[in-house]
């Protein structure tokens, strides 16, 4: 069973800080791993997804990077502003359950100006 | 509309009650799903449907009935709830399901927030 962790469970900066978000999983044998963000009373928005492949993805002020071998991956937001204010979900599929993703509880980040 | 949408956005209903929780795509997509998300817990997937065919069923209770009449429309029937099945219900869509070499994401609609009472 593949289980996913991510710390700190919440986050507040003051606006332009840099941050770090962490996502751990269980099982090392994914697929991909994918960055969400979720605003309140709202869907969740995938910002990056990373391929077993590749060791990072970068979007604007966000990069993920991905080590398989140690089971861990990491958000960078850089430049933090309040509209990044939002909880951030990892979520991780497995090469056995194509098309199943495995949730962290997310990371609930404040920017305040 | 574009996107996935999701009606109702709130709901409250009794143990008794039956109700139905509607989901539609306008993105052109084969598979739908159905997640649950708690406070307690992380976000779970309920169902999924693949080409209208239900692809799997994570060991859901049978008070929840999924109906997927065609490609773009995902109902979630309820009857006979519990208080702990108060949660925001999310359904998402993406081009396929467990496809490998696919570099799709899935798409979610805002949610429908339950209350059971």
């Amino acid at each position: 069973k593949q289980e996913v962790t991510q710390i700190p469970a919440a986050l507040s900066v003051p606006e332009g800080e840099n941050l770090v978000l962490n996502c751990s999983f269980t099982d090392s044998a994914i697929y991909n791993l994918q960055w969400f963000r979720q605003d309140p009373g709202k869907g969740l928005t995938s910002l990056l997804l990373i391929q077993s492949s590749q060791r990072e993805q970068t979007s604007g002020r966000l990069n993920a990077s991905l080590d398989k071998s140690s089971g861990r991956s990491t958000l960078y937001i850089a430049a933090s502003q309040p509209g990044d204010s939002a909880t951030y979900l990892c979520a991780v599929e497995r090469g056995s359950t194509l098309g199943r993703l495995y949730f962290g509880r997310g990371t609930q980040l404040t920017v305040w100006p | 509309e574009t996107g996935v949408t999701q009606t109702p956005r709130h709901l409250v209903m009794g143990m008794t009650n039956k109700k139905s929780l509607k989901c539609e795509q306008h993105l052109g997509h084969n598979a739908m799903y159905w997640y649950k998300q708690s406070a307690k817990k992380p976000l779970e997937l309920m169902f999924v449907y693949s080409l209208e065919e239900r692809v799997e069923n994570n060991s859901v209770p049978s008070r929840f009935s999924p109906e997927c009449p065609n490609s773009s429309h995902l109902f979630l029937h309820l009857h006979t709830l519990q208080p702990e099945d108060s949660a925001l219900y999310l359904c998402a869509s993406s081009q396929e399901f467990g496809v490998a070499g696919r570099r799709d994401t899935q798409y979610f609609g805002p949610g429908t927030r339950l209350t059971v009472l």
